[in-house]
């Protein structure tokens, strides 16, 4: 296992609804990216941490939004949710910003929006 | 578990043989790219990487080839054994630290 975890496992939410989803990073990483993977597909970038500032963002909208906190744990947050939101909700996080080939991924968030 | 590779290309093998994994990318001034395993209920999984400056890297079983001039990757696979089996991506760095994923495929070995 590679020591991010994700919850909650799996989540159901009414079209309109907020959701917060949570990441907790491996020992020592101060970067958390999310993903987006929809069901067949690869994962998209949504944005980056570092260091409790957003580091680099996807082709998502502004209800797409986060929070590294001081332990760099991170949360992700979508409001407004619409049906196309339902997907596999990925975070990765990685020793420094850049260190790509040291991102360690959790095993995902699943949301459905109904 | 939950399944990622629902109308994904699959690539079925026995186990023993090698197995083969195309990839294309999209944007010929990438530098860096990585392949990824996925299982079912789990997250992309690093296997091996590849800067632009190389057309090959091996690592344990796996060897990645990148053609430059028609900007495609490929992941060969020696003796492919049953828990090779899962969805493979190809990621392109598309950004600092931002990474484009292709579509995947899905290897199934069989016993």
């Amino acid at each position: 296992e590679t020591g991010v975890t994700q919850s909650p496992t799996h989540l159901i939410k009414t079209r309109g609804q907020q959701v917060t989803l949570r990441c907790s990073s491996q020992s020592g990483h101060n970067t958390v990216s999310w993903y987006q993977q929809a069901l067949g597909q690869g994962p998209q970038f949504i944005f980056q941490y570092y260091r409790e500032e957003e580091n680099g963002r996807g082709n998502f909208p502004p209800r797409f939004s986060g929070l590294q906190f001081p332990n760099y744990s991170s949360e992700l947050n979508v409001n407004a949710l619409e049906l196309d939101d339902s997907a596999l909700y990925l975070c990765a996080s990685s020793l420094t910003s850049g260190s790509l080939n040291e991102q360690y991924f959790g095993p995902g968030t699943r949301l459905t929006v109904t | 578990g939950e399944s990622v590779g629902l109308h994904l290309p699959t690539l079925s093998v026995q186990e023993g043989d090698n197995s083969i994994i195309n990839c294309a990318y999209s944007n010929s001034a990438s530098d860096y790219f990585i392949w990824y395993k996925q299982e079912s209920g789990k997250g992309p999984q690093f296997i091996i990487d590849i800067r632009s400056n190389m057309d090959k890297r091996q690592g344990q079983r796996v060897t990645v080839l990148l053609n430059k001039t028609v900007k495609h990757l490929s992941l060969q696979i020696a003796a492919t054994q049953p828990g090779d089996s899962a969805v493979y991506f190809c990621a392109e760095e598309s950004g600092y630290s931002t990474l484009t994923f292709g579509k995947g495929t899905m290897l199934l070995v069989s016993p």
